[in-house]
């Protein structure tokens, strides 16, 4: 158990629909990072929050958002869903240390999401 | 930018030794490894930091050369629980904590 919890664990919804994922860090941590990773695939890399502020964007779709509140749970917005968009989708947290770079990221157990 | 990550999969007996190589074509600051098994959370493993250093972890060891911009993962005396899925993470300089993975290396170990 890394200490990091999302919810929920399953969520199966439609085309076309909206939903939410929510990642609560490690106690300690400042920085979340959200993965999505497709069946068999690697890890892509969304967005990274630290403290409350976006770090770093990946290949996020603008369908997709995110934010992390003030205490520091983030949420990733998912809306427009396409079947495309089934994946596990994974939040990591990391303490950031002034090292850049040097930072272990824990994973949660992850969301599976299934658009149907 | 993603890092390639070979071999793509590896089958292995009980006993044997694999190797599994990171190459990424940026210059890098860290590199991570991670081994995750199917339809779970991926598991850190170590971390690199450019200046070739070599760190290990039971059986598990991994080496980082900055000026080819590659680590490699080595894995001794491989046991059943090694079997999964490993992914190099890399962190290149300046981006912060971002960390871009390869497509990962699947590894089956059998008795």
């Amino acid at each position: 158990d890394s200490g990091v919890t999302q919810t929920p664990k399953h969520l199966i919804t439609a085309t076309g629909q909206r939903v939410t994922l929510r990642c609560s860090p490690r106690s300690g941590d400042l920085s979340v990072y959200w993965y999505q990773q497709s069946l068999d695939q690697g890890l892509q890399f969304l967005i990274h929050y630290y403290n409350g502020e976006e770090r770093a964007k990946g290949n996020i779709l603008e369908r997709f958002s995110a934010q992390q509140f003030p205490d520091l749970h983030s949420e990733l917005n998912l809306s427009s869903l396409e079947l495309g968009d089934s994946a596990l989708y994974f939040c990591a947290s990391s303490v950031e240390t002034k090292q850049r770079g040097t930072d272990t990221q824990y994973f949660g157990p992850g969301t599976r999401l299934t658009v149907l | 930018q993603q890092p390639v990550q070979s071999p793509q999969a590896v089958i292995l007996r009980e006993g044997e030794d694999a190797v599994i190589n990171c190459s990424s074509s940026k210059a890098l600051y860290s590199v991570h490894w991670y081994r995750q098994k199917h339809g779970e959370a991926p598991v850190f493993l170590m971390i690199l930091l450019k200046g070739g250093e070599q760190k290990g972890h039971d059986k598990i060891s991994a080496s980082f050369n900055e000026k080819k911009q590659q680590s490699s993962l080595y894995l001794t005396a491989s046991q059943l629980s090694y079997s999964g899925t490993y992914f190099c993470g890399t962190a290149l300089s300046g981006g912060y904590n971002k960390l871009i993975f390869g497509a990962g290396t699947r590894l089956a170990v059998h008795p």
